[in-house]
């Protein structure tokens, strides 16, 4: 019961934007959503969270809906070492409001 | 700093075997987690803790146990091991004071029981 919905692959060319949407339609008005990849089988690495206004760090930005609805994550020139499973988050009230990874979204940079 | 560290990377178990899963964090923590994640799919959690001596339930505790005795380990216990608990078992942990701070990971324990 992920609460949010990713598409399952995508393509991006090396060197373009490449732009991850998410679905999380029943998100609660204080709650973040959070943004990670895994690379291969390692472990996942956070990558970035906001609340409702569009956020930015080193390594992406975060862009959220006024509704708040849904959100993109944007890699600005991605490169072939971000090939990874991305995955958005919200928190669930299940299991102490705890962080459900749903299947997340495989992205591919291709040369 | 280390960060969380999840020991061994590796095992190999024979059905009905025991071990214990060891994750061990640096951050001054409260709050850690054990997930596993099947091929292809998405993290599942199995328990967590929100301090030394506290622990609860996931969403798929069944066959194995977990304690917190300190705010730095967290071990994973199987106790009879099952080829469907063959899988990649991922420790994380999080600071929980305050906003909502994201969870750091281990590099994860590959177990397969045969």
């Amino acid at each position: 019961d992920a609460k949010t919905t990713q598409p399952t692959s995508m393509d991006c060319a090396e060197g373009r934007a490449a732009n991850l949407p998410c679905n999380h339609s029943t998100i609660s008005g204080n709650e973040y959503v959070y943004w990670y990849r895994q690379i291969h089988s390692q472990g996942p690495q956070y990558i970035i969270h906001g609340l409702k206004n569009n956020e930015t760090n080193e390594m992406a930005s975060l862009i959220i809906t006024e509704d708040r609805k849904s959100s993109t994550l944007i890699l600005p020139h991605a490169t072939l070492r971000d090939t990874a499973v991305y995955y958005c988050i919200v928190r669930v009230a299940a299991y102490g409001q705890n962080f459900v990874f749903g299947p997340g979204t495989r992205l591919s940079v291709l040369p | 700093n280390a960060g969380v560290t999840q020991t061994p990377k590796f095992r190999i178990l024979k059905i009905g075997q025991s071990m214990t899963l060891q994750c061990a964090q640096d951050m001054n923590h409260n709050y850690m987690y054990w997930y596993r994640q099947d091929p292809g799919m998405g993290l599942k959690l199995i328990y967590y803790s929100v301090g030394a001596g506290i622990t609860d339930k996931g969403e798929v505790p069944n066959g194995y146990n977990v304690s917190r005795s300190t705010t730095e380990d967290f071990p994973l216990r199987l106790e009879l091991a099952a080829p469907s608990q063959t899988s990649v078992y991922f420790c994380a942990s999080r600071r929980g004071q305050g906003k909502v701070q994201p969870q750091h990971f281990g590099d994860g324990t590959r177990l397969s029981i045969l």
